[in-house]
């Protein structure tokens, strides 16, 4: 299975709203990442979990809040997000090793509109 | 400032031609790797190439790298109009969890 499976696919949510987004992969990878993608643009890292710990933020703002509560599941919690916040977030896995990158598989991506 | 800096922006070429990316970095690396992203989905893994290669081949695919210019190439050979995508370089730091995407080629082809 060389599957990442996101949830949901579209989400449009108001600016007091609380929502969450969910990823999920069975490869055995133990580095998990959050992108935010913008129209024409290329992904922009938010997070990296290695080992179901925090490696790398990427100055998200607090509005943005990761959890990786087990070694297949990635969260990202919304809260009081913006207009501009809306993107396409995609999430990705990758087997971790320090030094040197691997391929990472990617989701479908969660299409997010604030309204 | 993004990492990979990617030429040209877009790229509209018949079916059966050759289509060429380029992509330029500037930091020392460890690997280079190429993307595909249909439209709106999520990004497909094509090519790692190590910076201690120079050139590598997938199916279609060819991929050059220039660690003195800091640059690479994507050649995608006999282009389908299933190739139409955009294609990113994308490298890795702070100990290989920072990947930093390139700005990304749109490629049309045409049928």
């Amino acid at each position: 299975d060389t599957e990442v499976t996101q949830t949901p696919k579209h989400l449009v949510m108001g600016m007091t709203n609380k929502k969450s987004l969910k990823c999920e992969q069975h490869m055995g990878h133990r580095a998990m990442y959050w992108y935010k993608q913008k129209a024409k643009k290329p992904p922009e890292l938010m997070f990296v979990y290695s080992y179901e710990k925090l490696s790398i933020n990427e100055s998200v703002p607090s509005r943005f809040s990761p959890e990786c509560p087990n070694s297949s599941l990635l969260n990202l919690h919304l809260h009081a997000l913006q207009p501009e916040d809306s993107a396409l977030y995609l999430c990705a896995s990758s087997l971790p090793r320090t030094g040197e990158s691997y391929e990472q598989y990617f989701g479908p991506g969660t299409r997010l509109t604030v309204t | 400032s993004q990492q990979g800096e990617e030429d040209p922006q877009a790229l509209s070429i018949q079916e059966g031609e050759n289509a060429t990316m380029n992509c330029s970095y500037k930091t020392s690396i460890n690997n280079l790797q190429w993307y595909r992203q249909n439209s709106g989905r999520g990004l497909v893994h094509l090519i790692l190439i190590r910076s201690n290669e120079r050139e590598k081949h997938s199916g279609r695919l060819r991929v050059t790298l220039d660690t003195s210019k800091k640059s690479s190439s994507l050649l995608i050979t006999a282009s389908r109009a299933a190739d139409t995508a955009s294609y990113f370089c994308a490298t890795a730091h702070t100990g290989g969890f920072k990947t930093i995407f390139g700005a990304g080629t749109r490629l049309f082809v045409k049928a």
